[in-house]
């Protein structure tokens, strides 16, 4: 069975304190680590793929990476605007995502 | 830019009537699903549909669930008879291809009463 455990469940920065938050996965054949934003009652608005160990991607002050067995979300310099819950989840093939749950972040000014 | 559409936003019903969650996908997808998430719980997979047909289904999707993408655009979940435990927030996802990233709608709050 697919697993995916996000930590911490919750993170209190100050805005430009950078920090990092952790997604540690088991999964049959992963096919793809996807990482989405949830704002509190809206849907998961995506942020990135990754494939493969040793990928990366970046967006403005975010940047996903991965290993065999889990994935970060660097968060540089944040601001309050950052602050939303951050969901990981994973897809094994042909498989629907199996997500998270969730590290809540807030960032105070 | 292209956006998943849920509608209705928040339904209200009472225990053991039926609901109709209705969802328009993003025109070029191909791989349609339907998630839930409990107050303060994670997302929970529901059902998958690909080329008319479920594809995938988790334990939770049990007889009161059904699906149908009845006209080529709509995409709709039916519970027959609502319980208290189905009230949640419903998201509908679609994607392109059965490995990309799947872009979810804003969700439909049902509260059973």
């Amino acid at each position: 069975e697919d697993q995916v455990t996000q930590s911490p469940e919750a993170l209190r920065l100050q805005e430009g304190e950078s920090s990092s938050l952790n997604c540690s996965y088991t999964v049959s054949g992963l096919r793809g680590l996807f990482w989405y934003r949830q704002d509190p009652g809206k849907g998961p608005e995506f942020l990135f793929t990754l494939y493969s160990a040793g990928e990366e991607k970046e967006k403005e002050r975010l940047k996903a990476t991965l290993t065999k067995k889990e994935s970060f979300l660097h968060i540089t310099a944040p601001k309050p605007e950052d602050s939303a819950t951050y969901l990981c989840a994973v897809q094994a093939y042909r498989r629907a995502l199996t997500f998270g749950s969730g590290t809540r972040l807030q960032v105070q000014p | 830019e292209p956006e998943v559409t849920q509608t209705p936003s928040h339904q209200v019903t009472q225990m053991g009537q039926e609901v109709i969650l209705r969802c328009v996908p993003i025109s070029n997808h191909l791989y349609f699903y339907w998630y839930r998430q409990i107050l303060g719980q994670k997302v929970e997979f529901l059902v998958s549909f690909y080329n008319n047909e479920i594809s995938e289904k988790s334990e939770i999707f049990d007889d009161q669930f059904s699906v149908e993408r009845p006209d080529g655009s709509n995409f709709t979940l039916k519970i027959r008879s609502t319980k208290l435990e189905d009230s949640a927030m419903y998201f509908c996802a679609g994607r392109m291809g059965v490995n990309t990233e799947a872009f979810f709608g804003q969700g439909t709050r049902l509260t059973v009463v």
